[in-house]
């Protein structure tokens, strides 16, 4: 079973706008990622937020993490057509052992 | 810094057949792992490994092995593939697990007819 589950599944969104991708996870963490997959490309790591950080920002995307609610979210502000992408969130399969991914979530940025 | 290579990039195998995915790394990366990828399913975890020598199962194991002789190298072995195996294949590793991100390989697109 998949432990991060991202939502919504699918994003549509203008050139500038603001792009926001949630991700739920079963168990407790010690750090959590997040990675972009171009169409037929490989994943690409983009930031990773560790349990005892909130909020972490790298350029245009902001990360929050709520160890509470088992829940992240990735922020991307001003997108461009370039972000358009799959965006997937991930965890630990057990102590540093392997990530965990879950089935993404499609963010298309039209000009 | 090649990162992590994967080849063949495309394979079509007959149903029966065996072949192996290659995957290297010039990081000196611990830790690699495979994934197989398949449309509306995300990235699911075959198999892992921690170092040389040791490896361990992952989300979906059944159908492949794998073997990790040296640092550099992690191949993944279909021994008998089947139409429910033609997936997209990424190999990935890292400096120290999942405390750190992981690098991925271009990927493997395997049909199986």
């Amino acid at each position: 079973s998949q432990q991060g589950e991202e939502d919504p599944q699918a994003l549509s969104i203008q050139e500038g706008e603001n792009a926001t991708m949630n991700c739920s996870y079963k168990t407790s963490i010690n750090n959590l990622q997040w990675y972009r997959q171009n169409s037929g490309r490989g994943l690409v790591h983009l930031i990773l937020i560790r349990s005892n950080e909130r909020e972490k920002h790298s350029g245009r995307l902001r990360v929050t993490l709520d160890t509470s609610k088992k829940s992240s979210s990735l922020l991307i502000t001003a997108s461009r057509a370039a972000d358009t992408a799959s965006y997937f969130c991930a965890t630990a399969l057990g102590a540093g052992t392997a990530l965990i991914f879950g089935k993404g979530t499609t963010l298309s940025v039209s000009s | 810094n090649a990162g992590v290579t994967q080849t063949p990039k495309f394979q079509v195998l007959k149903t029966g057949q065996s072949m192996t995915l290659q995957c290297a790394q010039d990081m000196n990366h611990e830790y690699m792992s495979w994934y197989r990828q398949d449309p509306g399913m995300g990235l699911r975890l075959i198999h892992y490994s921690v170092g040389a020598g040791i490896t361990d199962q992952g989300e979906v194991p059944n159908g492949y092995n794998v073997s990790r002789s040296t640092t550099e190298d992690f191949p993944l072995r279909l021994l008998s593939a089947a139409p429910s195996q033609t997936s997209v294949y990424f190999c990935a590793s890292s400096y120290s697990g999942t405390y750190y991100g992981y690098t991925f390989g271009s990927g493997t697109r395997l049909t199986v007819v």
